[in-house]
Parts: C-alpha cells; structure tokens; sequence
C-alpha cells in the first residue's frame, strides 16, 4: 500500500526558506502513471494546492506562489521535496504532500486528482 | 483562476440522513471535478473523481453527479463515521483549485 511520508522543521524565521521532503514507500516514485504533488492548509482554513512534479523532473506551479516555490524529485531515494522562500507568517499552514493522477495524463497539463495523501505537517513562520 | 463555492458551508444533520452538498464553479469545468472528506487532525481522503466516479474502497452511500458548472456530493444514509467536512476541487485549468469546505455536524 502506497504511503507519504512529510518531514522537516516545523518553525521557520521570517523571511527564511521553507524546505520539506515526502518519503514515498510501498511503490516507486519513478513509476510513468504518477505525479507528485504539494497541498498546503493553514489553520482552521481551506486547501491549496502549491505544485507537481514527475520523476522526470518536469514540474507545474501556482502561479501564486510560482516565483516563491521550488519542488524536486530525488529518485534514487524515492523522495520529492518541496522549497518555499521568503515565508511570512501567512504562510503557516499544515503541509500535505500527495500522489498526483488521472486515468489519462494530459501533455502540459497536471493531473487531476490527490490520492492518496500524507498525513501533513504543521510549519509556523515565526520568530 | 477557478472559485470553486460550496453550500451550504455548514449542516447540521442526523443519523440516517440523505445529504446533498454542493459545488459551484465559476466557469464550466466539464466533468473535472473531485471530491474529498476530510476529518478533523487527518488529512483529505479521495471520495469521488470526475464528478461521478467512486474510489475504490468508498462506501457505495456516496454518489456524485454533475456537469459544467453545478455538481453534488449525496451521501444517501449519514452514518457516525461520516461526520466530518468535505471538499470540491477542480482539475479543468491550472491551478488546481478546492471549494471553501462543507462541514457535516452531528443535529
């Protein structure tokens, strides 16, 4: 069974990067049918998606954060990370990192839905 | 970018209860449009794709429905386990966008 895994600091300083890295077990992150993506919550509030990317590297962006956010793929550890510079406090959110699909993958264009999920990580932008 | 509205934001409703919550896009989205449940301190679950489509492992008393603009989630029996708020999400254009939530309370 498929499961993610988020991981990093869970306080950040203003104005500093944000960096987090999901762990993918019980199937390849390198698999062709699959993209990986960022989801991010703040509290009591509802969802947004950040971003995806394939094991290939190629990667899609909010336009809202595009210039802030910077999503990788490690495949030899079968991780993908997520960067977010320049946090503020708005940016305090629970972090979710999800598999990416849909029955057909359309060329230039992310998948479709978030299936299945980790079970997120709070970061506080604080000082 | 797609606003995704829900309603109603809040219900209050029982055990046994048919419930139907709603979706609204702001701009035809074809049948793009995914449903998750997501309950307190866990993250979002997977309910339904493309509108209608149930995943596997969901209970059957989840049906969605719908095209272009408008869709419903219906739950068609509420049970205890269903308390919780759920979400729409649009996949049509980037970026991906989600409704503001409905959250399913115990009357």
């Amino acid at each position: 069974q498929l499961q993610l895994q988020e991981s990093g600091p869970g306080l950040v300083k203003p104005s500093e990067t944000l960096s987090l890295i999901c762990t993918v077990s019980g199937g390849s992150i390198s698999s062709s049918r699959y993209y990986w993506g960022w989801i991010r919550q703040p509290p009591g509030k509802g969802l947004e998606w950040i971003g995806t990317i394939y094991y290939s590297g190629s990667t899609y962006y909010n336009p809202s954060l595009k210039s802030r956010v910077t999503i990788s793929v490690d495949t030899s550890k079968n991780q993908f990370s997520l960067k977010l510079s320049s946090v503020t406090a708005a940016d305090t959110a629970v972090y979710y990192c999800a598999r990416h699909r849909s029955i057909v993958v359309v060329p230039a264009a992310p998948p479709d839905w978030f299936d299945p999920w980790g079970q997120g990580t709070l970061v506080t932008v604080s000082s | 970018d797609i606003q995704m509205t829900q309603s109603p934001s809040s219900l209050s409703t029982s055990i046994g209860d048919r419930v139907t919550i709603t979706c609204r896009a702001s701009q035809t989205i074809s049948s793009y449009l995914n449903w998750y449940q997501q309950k307190p301190g866990k993250a979002p679950k997977l309910l339904i794709y493309a509108a209608s489509s149930l995943q596997s492992g969901v209970p059957s008393r989840f049906s969605g429905s719908g095209s272009g603009t408008d869709f419903t989630l219906t739950i068609s029996s509420l049970q205890p386990e269903d308390f919780a708020t759920y979400y729409c999400q649009q996949s049509y254009i980037t970026p991906r966008t989600f409704g503001q939530g409905t959250k399913l309370e115990i009357k």
